[in-house]
């Protein structure tokens, strides 16, 4: 069965620091692996979407990079805001249309 | 206006009580999905639908059934609610394209206690 970690669970940093997210994955079998961010009384927004036989994508201030082999991706933030306080949440396809997703970390960028 | 929407927003209700949760998209997805989050747990898939004549049950459906009236609507009911049924409950919806790009589409959430 297929189970998404993610770590740390909460994390708090002042502005300007670059972040580093972890999320890791049992079977290596996925179709791709998402990150969705999520604010309170909004629902979740995909962030970055990186198939299988990728290795990153790069959106502004973010970089996911996607390790299959060893069930690992990270979610890197760049000069951090406040505006990126928020839930971070990764997700994995494991082939059919369902996604099975992480715990999330619970991000808040201090000014 | 928002793509997927859901309603009610939040929702008190008691032990035994029936309640049903909708979900509609103007995004003309045909794939459709409800998740239940709770702290600590992430997103669990309740139900999915493929297409309007397509159910299928997801992790966790017990105690849940569903609903698929159009391709635009989906919904989600409790048949006799329970207080271990408090969570946010989301909806969803897909575009399969085939390329491995297709991402789900979420609503705002309805926030369900069960006293």
């Amino acid at each position: 069965k297929q189970e998404v970690t993610q770590i740390p669970a909460a994390l708090s940093v002042p502005e300007g620091e670059n972040l580093v997210l972890n999320c890791s994955f049992t079977d290596s079998a996925i179709y791709n692996l998402q990150w969705f961010r999520q604010d309170p009384g909004k629902g979740l927004t995909s962030l970055l979407l990186i198939q299988s036989s990728q290795r990153e994508q790069t959106s502004g201030r973010l970089n996911a990079s996607l390790d299959k082999s060893s069930g690992r991706s990270t979610l890197y933030i760049a000069a951090s805001q406040p505006g990126d306080s928020a839930t971070y949440l990764c997700a994995v396809r494991p082939g059919t249309d369902k996604l099975i997703f992480g715990t999330g970390t619970r991000l808040q960028v201090f000014p | 206006d928002a793509d997927v929407t859901q309603t009610p927003r939040n929702r008190i209700t008691k032990t035994g009580k029936r309640i049903m949760l909708e979900c509609s998209q103007t995004k003309g997805h045909d794939r459709m999905y409800w998740y239940r989050q709770d702290p600590g747990l992430g997103l669990r898939l309740i139900y999915y639908s493929f297409d309007v004549k397509d159910i299928n049950k997801g992790e966790i459906s017990d105690g849940y059934s569903v609903s698929r009236q159009a391709q635009a609507k989906f919904s989600l009911s409790l048949e006799s609610a329970i207080p271990n049924q408090t969570a946010l409950y989301f909806c969803a919806t897909s575009d399969p394209h085939g390329t491995g790009k297709e991402t789900q589409y979420f609503g705002p959430g309805t926030r369900l206690l069960v006293l």
